[in-house]
């Protein structure tokens, strides 16, 4: 099974509808990442966190909302959808520093490929 | 100006070629650079990190910084049709809190 999972893995919805993606992760690490991705634009951070009780805002928070309900659960979720949320979602983890890998690599799921009509 | 600039390509080589791929920065905190490689329809994948200046091998591939010049390179040798993906740098600031930046990658096709 995958360690990073997401669901949906496709979505298309309409402009004003609220929708929830969700990240599930087996890794057992502490810190979740939500990134988009849109050709030319790279991966841009939405939001963050390093523990359930920590949520930071990223680069691009506007429009978007999330919640850590558990460790290994993470979900990002736009309120009233607009067409230039139109992009794929990327969810990652990682381990933090403190442990054996210092690069706090992170590992990203599969995605989520999210279309805004 | 990005903190980290990558030419999104696309880059196209026959089989077997050295590809050259590179990153630029701005930002001298950065510490430790890593490529990711990312198949069409995939989420990325690390494939190398550096920690400040110098070269890691790692068969085919090498990833070499330059932190006076801040410029990163990921080299592959006799590439293959496989190696055809999307390769993004990034690069990371332990210190003064949270900060991984990734570059919007570049494409590369590797032709049979």
């Amino acid at each position: 099974d995958a360690d990073v999972t997401q669901t949906p893995r496709n979505r298309i919805t309409k402009t004003g509808k609220r929708i929830m993606l969700e990240c599930s992760q087996t890794k057992g690490h502490d810190r979740m990442y939500w990134y988009r991705q849109d050709p030319g634009l790279g991966l841009r951070l939405i939001y963050y966190s390093f523990d359930v009780k920590d949520i930071n805002k990223g680069e691009i928070s506007d429009g978007y909302s999330v919640s850590r309900q558990a460790q290994a659960k993470f979900s990002l979720s736009l309120e009233s959808a607009i067409p230039n949320q139109t992009a794929l979602y990327f969810c990652a983890t990682s381990a933090g520093t403190s442990g054996s890998d210092s690069t706090d690599t992170q590992y990203f799921g599969p995605g989520t490929r999210l279309t805004v009509l | 100006q990005k903190e980290v600039e990558q030419d999104p390509g696309p880059l196209s080589v026959p089989e077997g070629a050295i590809v050259s791929l590179n990153c630029t920065y701005s930002n001298s905190a950065f510490q430790y650079f890593m490529w990711y490689r990312q198949y069409s329809r995939k989420g990325p994948e690390l494939l190398m990190y550096t920690y400040s200046s110098g070269n890691k091998e790692d068969g085919r591939f090498t990833a070499q910084v330059d932190k006076s010049s801040k410029y990163i390179s990921l080299f592959i040798r006799d590439s293959q049709p496989s190696d055809s993906a999307t390769y993004l740098c990034a690069m990371s600031a332990l210190t003064g809190g949270f900060k991984t930046i990734f570059g919007a990658g570049t494409r590369l096709f590797v032709k049979a």
